[in-house]
């Protein structure tokens, strides 16, 4: 159980694009889900927290405007990358909390997809 | 301010025993989580305490002080593929996880 998949896993794009991550929760309801981003060597920086139904609230210095957060369903969330610029390239994570098992408080992740924007 | 500390690096030899730390101070615990993540991957979960005491799983084993603020993630029979990051995380009163910077655990031949 608590399996977390994410789409695409890899992709490169042209700066000025947009590009859309997909994060599903497979077997399980995610009530809460994560988008981090990560730089090589660097540890995990948590970019914002999506509640089903409701709005993002994205952690200081992330643009919301730029990282536009869907968490339209109990097992869907989409991170839109807009405009991307070279700058925005990393490895972008999410993961899911939900009540599935003891703990519940604890989030699985995704296996990530890494952006590269030429 | 909320802080874990925990070393950037660590080297240990196959088949030996390795204990890494994590110190922490946060607004409120509601548990310490410790993952596991190879470069390159997203993490993965190892343990989780909320109670004081020692938890073992396999060849993993984690322990937690929440008067001292500190926990430990125990490695034993090292094997290569232990080579990865670790991840010491707490939950804080808000039910947000608080991550340290990690440890890269280094295993040698």
């Amino acid at each position: 159980g608590a399996v977390v998949s994410q789409h695409p896993s890899r992709v490169i794009c042209k700066s000025g694009t947009s590009v859309k991550i997909e994060c599903r929760s497979l077997d399980f309801q995610a009530t809460t889900m994560f988008w981090y981003r990560q730089f090589p060597k660097k540890s995990l920086m948590l970019m914002a927290t999506s509640n089903e139904g409701s709005k993002a609230t994205y952690e200081q210095g992330v643009e919301k405007d730029k990282f536009l957060i869907n968490h339209a369903s109990l097992t869907l969330s989409t991170l839109t990358v807009t405009s991307a610029h070279p700058e925005d390239s990393s490895f972008y994570i999410c993961s899911a909390r939900g009540d599935i098992q003891p703990p519940d408080v604890a989030q699985y992740f995704g296996p990530g997809t890494r952006l590269l924007v030429l | 301010g909320q802080n874990i500390d925990q070393p950037t690096e660590m080297t240990a030899t196959e088949g030996a025993i390795v204990q890494i730390n994590c110190t922490y101070q946060t607004s409120g615990f509601n548990g310490l989580f410790w993952y596991q993540q190879h470069a390159g991957e997203a993490p993965t979960f190892l343990s989780y305490n909320v109670l004081d005491g020692l938890e073992e799983k396999g060849r993993f084993s984690s322990f937690l002080s929440r008067s001292k603020g500190y926990s430990y993630l125990l490695l034993k029979e090292l094997q290569m593929k232990d080579s990865a990051s670790y991840l010491c995380a707490v939950v804080d009163s808000n039910y947000q996880l608080i991550w340290g910077a990690g440890t890269k655990l280094i295993i040698k031949p």
